[in-house]
Order: C-alpha cells, then structure tokens, then sequence
C-alpha cells in the first residue's frame, strides 16, 4: 500500500526564516510526486512534479527537490503571504494519488 | 486557473435526505474525482471518473455514488446523507497526458 508522511505538521516561522518541510513515501514504482499549497477555505493549487531523484524545480521562494524515499520543500526568506497548508501526493496505481496530511505553515512578519 | 466550478458551495441538509454535488469542467479533462477533506484525515478519494459512464471507487465510497454523464459533469450523491459526512468535498480534474490534479473551490456540506 502506497504511504506519504509529511513532516513536520505545523511549522511556525519568522518572515525572513528559511526551512523544509519533508514528504517521505513508500510506493512500488514512482511516478512522480506533486506538491500543491492549500489556503484556508480553498482547494488544494498544484506547485510542481517531480519525476525521478535528483530533480529540482523552483518558484519564487520555494524549491522543491527529491530523492528515492523523500522530497523537500525548501521556502527560502519566506513572507507572511507563504502561510498556507503544504500537500504532496505520489500517484499509484492508474495514477490515482495517495496525499499526505500536509504541513500547516504560518509565518509571521 | 483551472476551469473548474463546484455547486452548491454550501448546503445544509437533514439526515436521511439524498444531497447531490456537482462539478463542472471547461479543461475537456478526462479525468475527474471526487474527495473530501476532514481534519485529521487529509484529502481522502471517494471516487473518480476515467472518461464517460466510466467510474470506480476511491478508499471512502460507501454511502456515496456518481454519474458521469458528459465530459465536463461529475456528480455525487449522497443517497441518504449522515451527520458523519459532514465534510468539505472537493472536486478535481486531470489529463491524460501529466495527471497533476486541479481542484475546484470545494463544497462545505453540513448534515444536521
């Protein structure tokens, strides 16, 4: 059974402060993984995939990277306006995605 | 942004009663899926739609069923609403070609 455990699960953080949040998982043949912000009240907007370890991609102040267990999401001197819930998901079988609970970060000014 | 509208965007429904949420899409996206979102829980799938009149279930289907009768439509019912599917349902859609998911602005549904 596929598995994804986001950590850690609430993040506090100065403006200014940079950190990582970590999704690891456990699925039979990667095929990707995807990584999508939610605020409060929304539904869940699409970030980035990322195919196979080593792949890096960025926007704006956030870089995602990932490895054969686990990915990052590294937020770089984030703002206030970076407040959001983090999601990753890893797409199984018929490419049906298993999501994480997600990271609530908050960051103060 | 997606194309992607959800109705209502909020109901309050009784016991007992069927409720129906419906999703809509411009993106001719194959794919569409149905989840709800509950503290504690995260994003569960409760079904999804592979093309036209073609459905399966997701981990939490009991108690729910949907319709796809167009492209662009995906419906959920709840046949007989409970207070423990007051939830936030959120509708999402993909393509074929890269499966990232677009979500719809969810609906929040309160069984009293």
């Amino acid at each position: 059974e596929d598995q994804v455990t986001q950590s850690p699960e609430a993040l506090r953080l100065q403006e200014g402060e940079s950190s990582s949040l970590n999704c690891s998982y456990t699925v039979s043949g990667l095929r990707g993984l995807f990584w999508y912000r939610q605020d409060p009240g929304k539904g869940p907007e699409f970030l980035f995939t990322l195919y196979s370890a080593g792949e890096e991609k960025e926007k704006e102040r956030l870089k995602a990277t990932l490895t054969k267990k686990e990915s990052f999401l590294h937020i770089t001197a984030p703002k206030p306006e970076d407040s959001a819930t983090y999601l990753c998901a890893v797409p199984g079988g018929s490419y049906i995605p298993t999501f994480g609970r997600g990271t609530s970060l908050i960051v103060h000014p | 942004d997606a194309g992607i509208t959800q109705s209502p965007r909020h109901k309050v429904t009784e016991t007992g009663t069927p409720v129906t949420l419906r999703c809509h899409q411009t993106e001719n996206h194959r794919y569409m899926y149905w989840y709800r979102q509950d503290p504690g829980h995260g994003l569960r799938l409760i079904h999804y739609s592979y093309g036209v009149k073609d459905t399966d279930k997701g981990e939490v289907s009991d108690g729910y069923s949907v319709s796809r009768s167009k492209t662009e439509d995906f419906l959920l019912t709840l046949e007989s609403a409970t207070s423990s599917q007051t939830s936030v349902y959120f509708c999402a859609i993909s393509s074929v070609s890269d499966h990232e998911q677009y979500f719809g602005p969810g609906t929040r549904l309160t069984v009293t």
